[in-house]
């Protein structure tokens, strides 16, 4: 049984360009969460996906964008990179359908904005 | 708001000692509560969580976390440790979106 998986691994961009992560859910998952960890600091929530709509955000402005798929998979856009979005950006899965709280996490993409 | 405190950041312990981590939350109802370890530039493993029932909580990797409603807290133990415990761990509150601690990174000495 496949894990969450996210590609890429590692990212390397400049200041002002734009950015796509990509997150494909655990097998039987529907939600897709994604975060924002700093180094040294613990993960922050960006925002959740399910059946195709953000449900909750949390405090990242407008540059973060997502969407998720028919399949459940999802992508985070990041435009206009700054050098403070410098981070791992996590994805979690989990199944608001079965009424599944529990997150299970990816191996993260590291982004570095030079 | 939701939000968690975990008050030690960094614990050094000697392999085969027993290991304590503390969590305090701030939840409006009964919160949902998790405990997450990562290794170095690795995503998060769930140790264990607690929903309701039982304030003692068995997890994965000979881990337990004891529920304490009285003092918000919801800490981790594990009776002895191991070499590969070495790692960061966090304590999270919430359901669909989740708010981490700062972490604690544990260091075991051989």
């Amino acid at each position: 049984d496949a894990g969450v998986t996210q590609s890429p691994t590692h990212l390397i961009k400049t200041r002002g360009q734009q950015v796509t992560l990509r997150c494909s859910p655990k097998s039987g998952h529907d939600t897709v969460s994604w975060y924002q960890q700093a180094l040294g600091q613990g993960p922050q929530f960006i925002f959740q996906y399910y059946e195709e709509e953000e449900r909750q955000r949390g405090n990242f402005p407008d540059r973060f964008s997502g969407h998720q798929f028919p399949n459940y998979s999802s992508e985070l856009n990041v435009n206009a990179l700054l050098l403070g979005d410098s981070a791992l950006y996590l994805c979690a899965s989990s199944s608001r359908r079965l009424g599944g709280e529990t997150q299970y996490f990816g191996p993260g993409t590291r982004l570095l904005v030079l | 708001a939701q939000s968690v405190t975990q008050p030690d950041i960094h614990i050094t312990v000697s392999e085969g000692a027993s290991l304590e981590l503390r969590c305090n939350y701030s939840y409006g109802a009964t919160p949902y509560l998790f405990w997450y370890v990562q290794s170095p530039g690795q995503g998060l493993q769930l140790l264990l969580k607690y929903f309701s029932g039982d304030t003692l909580v068995q997890g994965i990797k000979g881990f337990e976390a004891e529920f304490k409603r009285s003092q918000s807290s919801f800490n981790l133990r594990k009776p002895s440790v191991h070499w590969s415990d070495a790692a960061e761990y966090f304590c999270a509150v919430g359901d669909y979106k989740l708010s981490f601690g700062a972490g604690t990174t544990v260091t075991v000495r051989a």
